[in-house]
C-alpha cells in the first residue's frame, strides 16, 4: 500500500496572494493529478503529469501553476488568489494515466 | 453540458435497501468507467472499475455497463449507514487525449437507519 500527502489540510489566503500547495506520494506511481472540488460537487482536472518534468493542463488551468519537482512529488500554485474563493484541492496518483487514481484528503483553501 | 452526467442528484434509501446510480455519458470515446465513492471530509475512493459490456459484482456492490448507450449503473444491495456518501461515476477513452479521467457532479446517496 501506500499513501498521499498533502499539505497544508487548510489554507486561508488573502486576495491576490500566491498560494502553494504541496503533494506528496510513496506509491511510486508515475503519473499524478491536481483536481479542485467546489462544495461537494464533481471534479475538475487543472494539472496533471505523466511522468517526472512532464506537465499537462486540465480543463481549469487558468490561474494556476503546477511543477513536477520530481517522482513523488506534485505542487499546485493559485498564482492570484480570488476573493471569497472556496474550494477542496484533491491531489491523486496512478501507476498510468488509464489506471485507478488514489486520492489524497484534500487541501481546503479559503479567501478572504 | 458535461461529457458525464450523473443522476439523481441525491438519493435516500432505508437501511438493507437497494440503491441505484446512473451514469451517461455523451462521449463516444468513453470506454473505461470507474466508480468513485467520497465520505466527508475525506479524497475519493475508487470501488470499482468496468471496462466490459454487462455486469461486475464485488460484495454487495454490482455495476453494469452498456457501451451501445453509453451507460453505467452502480447497484448496492443492503444498504448501510457507513454507504451514505458521495458517489461519482468518471469515464475516459483509450486514445492519448482523453486518456484522462472525466468526473461526473456526483450522486449524494443517504442511507437512514
Amino acid at each position: 500500500g501506500g499513501i498521499i500527502t498533502q499539505t497544508p489540510k487548510f489554507l486561508i489566503g488573502q486576495e491576490g496572494q500566491k498560494l502553494t500547495l504541496k503533494c506528496q506520494q510513496n506509491f511510486n506511481h508515475d503519473t499524478m493529478y491536481w483536481y479542485r472540488q467546489d462544495s461537494g460537487k464533481g471534479l475538475r482536472l487543472i494539472y496533471y503529469s505523466i511522468t517526472e518534468n512532464d506537465l499537462q493542463k486540465g480543463d481549469l488551468s487558468e490561474g494556476y501553476d503546477a511543477s513536477r519537482e520530481k517522482k513523488s512529488s506534485f505542487s499546485l500554485t493559485v498564482t492570484s488568489a480570488q476573493k471569497n474563493e472556496m474550494a477542496v484541492f484533491l491531489c491523486a496518483s496512478s501507476i498510468h494515466i488509464q489506471d485507478t487514481q488514489y486520492f489524497g484528503p484534500g487541501t481546503r483553501l479559503l479567501v478572504l | 453540458q458535461q461529457k458525464v452526467q450523473q443522476s439523481p442528484e441525491s438519493l435516500s434509501v432505508p437501511e438493507g435497501g437497494m440503491a441505484s446510480l446512473n451514469c451517461t455519458s455523451s462521449d463516444r470515446n468513453f470506454q473505461y468507467f470507474w466508480w468513485y465513492r467520497q465520505h466527508s471530509g475525506e479524497g475519493p475512493k475508487a470501488l470499482m472499475s468496468i471496462f466490459s459490456d454487462g455486469d461486475k459484482k464485488e460484495g454487495r456492490f454490482t455495476a453494469h455497463l452498456n457501451k451501445a448507450s453509453l451507460h453505467v449503473s452502480l447497484h448496492i444491495r443492503d444498504s448501510q449507514p457507513s454507504d451514505s456518501a458521495l458517489y461519482f461515476c468518471a469515464a475516459s477513452s483509450n486514445n492519448n487525449a482523453g486518456a484522462k479521467l472525466t468526473f461526473g457532479g456526483g450522486t449524494r446517496l443517504t442511507v437512514r437507519p
